[in-house]
């Protein structure tokens, strides 16, 4: 595996409370994503960044907000989790697969839950 | 507006049987289609991908098949065995930003 650890794995958390889910990695690339999985809908892009300090929104980017202060770690902030929040999410980094070609590697994913 | 359909939702079939998911897309700056596998409780990995300057790719048992002028792209598993049975997802992007169709969630039965 290319080395990237999400945390925690599962969470339940009241609503209107906020909660921050990590992505680690250890192998230095530039591309990262967050991802949320519900069925019917696949993976849907929340926020990517292209660099520290470097974020932009995805697909369903309202009511979260990311952080990217180092190369390995970036931070998915539900700043007031609603109940349509629940879902589980996954982290993905881009990484050459040679010949010019790249494809995700993702995490493990976290299951949250918003009661 | 979804970027990327993918169907069937779901697919039974027999062992040794031939599994067909297709997808389509509506932005032709894309150039890029790879499909992922994903198990119970795993995230999805990566299976083969293709460029829009080839009509087929094949890798084992798994063959992509593209026609740029209909924008649409399907996954081919000859052979299916019981340990393909999982969520299989298409993709579509460029520069690294991809959207993911909705998963067709294959069972391969014995």
């Amino acid at each position: 595996d290319a080395g990237i650890t999400q945390s925690p794995r599962h969470k339940v958390t009241e609503t209107g409370t906020p909660v921050t889910l990590r992505c680690h990695q250890t192998e230095n690339h530039r591309y990262m994503y967050w991802y949320r999985q519900d069925p019917g809908h696949g993976l849907r892009l929340i926020h990517y960044s292209y660099g520290v300090k470097d974020t932009d929104k995805g697909e369903v980017s309202d009511g979260y907000s990311v952080s990217r202060s180092k190369t390995e770690d970036f931070l998915l902030t539900l700043e007031s989790a609603t109940s349509s929040q629940t879902s589980v999410y996954f982290c993905a980094i881009s990484v050459p697969q040679g010949a010019g070609e790249y494809g995700y590697t993702f995490g493990s994913g976290t299951r949250l839950t918003v009661v | 507006q979804q970027q990327v359909k993918q169907s069937p939702q779901s697919l039974i079939v027999q062992k040794g049987g031939i599994s067909i998911i297709n997808c389509a897309y509506e932005n032709t700056a894309f150039d890029y289609f790879p499909w992922y596998q994903q198990f119970p409780g795993k995230g999805p990995a990566l299976l083969i991908a293709i460029r829009p300057d080839v009509s087929e790719k094949k890798e084992g048992r798994f063959t992509i098949s593209f026609n740029k002028s209909a924008k649409q792209f399907s996954l081919h598993i000859m052979d299916s065995q019981p340990g393909d049975s999982a969520t299989y997802f298409c993709a579509a992007g460029v520069l690294n930003k991809f959207y993911f169709g909705s998963g067709t969630k294959l069972n391969v039965k014995p």
